[in-house]
């Protein structure tokens, strides 16, 4: 089992649509979450931020992280044909010290 | 957060070869770590490189294939070394958050694509 799974992909929705993007993970020990956004040919560039459980919102964007479940999702209300790219979750604080651990990424496709 | 520069941006080589990667940080950093992503797959920890210090290797990943320098708190090279095309890959460096408190984020440079013939 990997400790974390996100699905890759392709999500494809309208302009406007609200997207839910999710991982889940193994390792109870993380404290850290986050999530990066990766356009075609580009690094990841840093989202969103989270300690420990709760809920952060960032204009468009809310990340979710729920614990209890090892469950975390990022929202984007609004989608712009702007927001397509590559969303990748990580996390880290576990046993392993600083490591972060990333999934694989999930490709969305905002259509205009 | 932190700017990161990389060079070469891209590269095609030939299998046997060694290729050096820079990378350039605008501000003091105390860790910087390289990382792989081959297409379709997540980010690959290669190694952390340390100022003063031999950099720590993940599984996988030795100091004879990729040998690291950190010379200073703003600079690093990653050399990919007697190339093959198994080797073609994004090459990216990275930088913890340098605010002085260790939130475990991280800020990525643009990477390096490099194929290998």
């Amino acid at each position: 089992q990997k400790e974390v799974e996100q699905d890759p992909g392709p999500l494809s929705v309208p302009e406007g649509a609200i997207v839910s993007l999710n991982c889940t993970y193994s390792n109870s020990a993380f404290q850290y979450f986050m999530w990066y956004r990766q356009y075609s040919r580009k690094g990841p560039e840093l989202l969103m931020y989270t300690y420990s459980s709760g809920n952060k919102e960032d204009g468009r964007f809310t990340a979710q992280v729920d614990k209890s479940s090892k469950y975390i999702s990022l929202f984007i209300r609004d989608s712009q044909p702007s927001d397509s790219a590559t969303y990748l979750c990580a996390m880290s604080g576990g046993t392993g010290g600083f490591k972060t651990i990333f999934g694989a990424g999930t490709r969305l496709f905002v259509k205009a | 957060s932190a700017v990161i520069s990389q060079k070469p941006s891209r590269d095609i080589c030939q299998r046997g070869t060694s290729l050096t990667i820079q990378c350039q940080v605008d501000s003091q950093v105390t860790m910087m770590f390289w990382y792989r992503q081959q297409p379709g797959q997540s980010l690959t920890l290669i190694a952390t490189a340390n100022q003063g210090s031999e950099a720590t290797y993940e599984s996988g990943f030795v100091i004879d294939k990729f040998p690291i320098s950190r010379p200073n708190l703003t600079f690093s090279t990653l050399t990919v070394s007697n190339m093959s095309p198994e080797d073609s890959s994004i090459y990216l460096c990275s930088v913890e958050s340098t605010l002085g408190i260790s939130t475990d984020t991280q800020y990525f440079g643009p990477g390096t694509r490099l194929t290998v013939l």
